[in-house]
């Protein structure tokens, strides 16, 4: 039973537009939700995560919305730039226990 | 500050074998995740230790097990391997046991044949 799901396996987005990328969860004891980057050959890198009770997180490009009514979250990267293609992990974590990822999506971005 | 490390990079085993890998979280921190990554199945938690105890188990069989020393430096180890081992391994570690804060190193590419 996968708790934390990336429906999407890719996206292509061209430089300068936004990046959306999108996550469903089905474990509403969720506390905490984080996003990771990878590129290939590199373990995967923190980027930005939010708190079960906010909405909204943004960290200079990149913004994290948290719907708990739909149990869905969304990164979003404006603009995006050719540096971001890679890898994107969702993952979250339920107090004391391990974090889940989810299967991850590639993001090309083009120039 | 260094990094996590992972040792070796790569390793190529052939079934039935065992295998070892190694991983030295970053000075101070305390907690070492292991997870096998397998193209389409993201990331899947092995297990967690802190302070040289087991905190959390991912579902794994028991042929997957780990330890931890007490300088947090954590190994992993898999025995009797099957070609679905294949993988990449990674480790991560955090000062505390908060996933959140969690440091990954680059990975050990195991190959098996």
């Amino acid at each position: 039973d996968q708790q934390v799901k990336q429906n999407s396996p890719s996206l292509s987005v061209q430089e300068g537009r936004i990046s959306i990328l999108n996550c469903d969860y089905t474990n509403s004891m969720f506390d905490y939700f984080l996003w990771y980057k990878k590129y290939p050959a590199e373990g995967p890198t923190f980027l930005i995560s939010i708190s079960s009770i906010k909405d909204k997180n943004e960290d200079g490009r990149f913004t994290v919305f948290l719907n708990k009514s739909a149990k869905h979250l969304s990164l979003h990267i404006v603009p995006s730039q050719p540096g971001d293609s890679a890898v994107y992990f969702c993952a979250a974590e339920q107090a004391g226990t391990a974090l889940i990822f989810g299967k991850g999506t590639t993001l090309s971005v083009s120039s | 500050k260094a990094g996590v490390t992972q040792t070796p990079r790569y390793l190529i085993k052939t079934r039935g074998q065992q295998v070892t890998l190694s991983c030295s979280p970053i000075s101070g921190h305390r907690s070492v995740s292991w997870y096998q990554q397998t193209p389409g199945q993201g990331l899947q938690f092995l297990f967690e230790y802190f302070s040289e105890t087991q905190r959390n188990k991912g579902n794994f069989p028991g042929r997957f097990s780990g330890r931890q020393f007490s300088n947090s430096r954590s190994e992993m180890n898999v025995s009797t391997l099957e070609l679905g081992d294949s993988a990449l391994y990674l480790c991560a570690s955090s000062l505390n046991s908060d996933p959140y804060e969690q440091y990954f190193g680059p990975g050990t590419r195991l190959t098996v044949t």
